[in-house]
């Protein structure tokens, strides 16, 4: 099963904040997050394992509530290079696989 | 390190032609995986590779599609005979067991 993002486009202004959710119906077991600008590759930011973990990059961070099978993502201080889509991959408790699933994206335009 | 490297960029065949992708994954990275992306659909995976050796190919959409990596540098997702439908980006990752990475993917128009 796919996980489910939203939402699933945003428009911030140069400096705002936004943050992103990534949710699961099954266990997780681990949670990647990833950034593709447009005619590019996905390119990785982080992941987080089960623990409820907070990880941060640069001004872009990250939990897991392993509880609610859910992830987000902050974006803060948002900067025109955060434009792009970004996806959430999930890893599933028990898979005994390192295969990803991701979510369908969410499109965040950072305006000046 | 060059990354992930994946050939042509750009494929544009006939319909019924044999379609050839080529990945050249990190050096040292032992898994391998080969995703489909479009825009209803999103990213699919459709079979990964762990040490040279097919792992999970439930994601192949039909017997049409076949994947092969006869060696730690070199991988093949072939389509034979292509169809419209298959008109994609089509992305090689590789991982040695944390973040992926991609390659630059191949977009492929079927007409």
């Amino acid at each position: 099963q796919q996980p489910v993002q939203s939402p699933q486009a945003v428009i911030l202004r140069e400096g705002e904040d936004a943050v992103i959710n990534c949710s699961s119906s099954k266990a997780l077991y681990s949670v990647h997050w990833y950034r593709q600008k447009h005619g590019e590759a996905p390119v990785f930011l982080m992941i987080l394992l089960k623990g409820g973990e907070q990880k941060g990059h640069d001004k872009i961070s990250a939990s897991f509530n392993e509880k609610k099978q859910q992830s987000s993502l902050y974006l803060t201080a948002s900067q025109l290079s955060y434009s792009g889509t970004y996806f959430c991959g999930t890893l599933y408790s028990g898979a005994g696989s390192y295969q990803l699933t991701f979510g369908k994206g969410t499109k965040l335009s950072v305006i000046p | 390190d060059a990354g992930v490297i994946q050939s042509p960029r750009h494929e544009v065949t006939e319909m019924g032609q044999e379609v050839t992708l080529r990945c050249k994954p990190i050096s040292g990275h032992d898994y391998l995986f080969w995703y489909r992306q479009t825009m209803m659909r999103g990213l699919e995976l459709l079979i990964y590779f762990n040490n040279n050796v097919p792992i999970d190919d439930s994601g192949m959409p039909e017997d049409r599609f076949s994947a092969k990596m006869p060696n730690a540098s070199f991988s093949t997702l072939k389509i034979q005979p292509s169809e419209p439908r298959d008109s994609a980006v089509y992305f090689c990752a590789s991982t040695q067991g944390y973040g992926y990475t991609f390659g630059s993917g191949t977009r492929l128009t079927v007409v």
